[in-house]
């Protein structure tokens, strides 16, 4: 079955500290892989996505993600967290262009603190 | 180009009443999904369109009904509310005819009494 797993529910990192949030997924084909970010009372901001080509991809505001097909992973990293990264981070697979329709599975989220 | 909205922003029903969910995409778009957020739960797929009369269930469509009339527009319906229907709703849609990325809409937040 298709699955995404967020392993760390909740996060806290001290800010201008490094930061990798984890997700695997188990999904069947090559799949789209997608990091969302939401901040209180917000909607679902997309940060970066995968499709193919280079593994390592950059997204807004200083985010990078790093495909890796024998660990079925994808993990968001950002070198220096700055206390405006505080929310959930939500990762998401999808289908393939010839599944069309069939939408994102999402992981649970993991919710990031950050201290002073 | 205001992309995905969604209306009401906020509601509270007594359990048993009906309401209807709007969400609107100005991008002329096949493709729109409706999911529900939970805490702890993520999001979940509830029903989907992929093009205007076409609706398809998800992974937790009971208790709700869908409709695409209009290729911009997709209904969500809560016929009896109840109080396990209260939530976050989101719409979301590609940009563009091909794409796998989907943008969403602000959210409406549901209360059911």
């Amino acid at each position: 079955a298709q699955s995404v797993t967020q392993p760390d529910i909740h996060i806290t990192v001290s800010e201008g500290a490094s930061l990798e949030l984890r997700c695997n997924y188990s999904y069947g084909a090559t799949p789209y892989l997608f990091w969302y970010v939401q901040s209180p009372g917000q909607g679902l901001q997309l940060l970066l996505k995968y499709f193919s080509g280079d593994t390592l991809v950059q997204g807004i505001k200083g985010f990078e993600a790093e495909f890796k097909r024998s660990q079925s992973s994808f993990n968001l990293r950002k070198p220096s967290v700055h206390w405006s990264d505080a929310a959930e981070y939500f990762c998401a697979v999808g289908p393939s262009f010839n599944q069309a329709g069939t939408a994102l599975i999402f992981g649970k989220g993991t919710t990031l603190s950050v201290s002073s | 180009n205001a992309g995905v909205t969604q209306t009401p922003k906020f509601r509270v029903l007594k359990t048993g009443q009906s309401m209807t969910l709007l969400c609107a995409q100005d991008m002329n778009h096949e493709y729109m999904y409706w999911y529900r957020q939970d805490p702890g739960m993520g999001l979940r797929l509830i029903h989907y369109s992929v093009g205007e009369g076409t609706t398809a269930k998800g992974e937790v469509p009971d208790g709700y009904n869908v409709s695409r009339l209009k290729k911009q527009n997709f209904l969500l319906g809560l016929e009896s509310a109840a109080p396990s229907q209260t939530s976050v709703y989101f719409c979301a849609s590609p940009r563009s005819s091909g794409e796998e990325t989907q943008y969403f809409g602000p959210g409406t937040r549901l209360l059911v009494l």
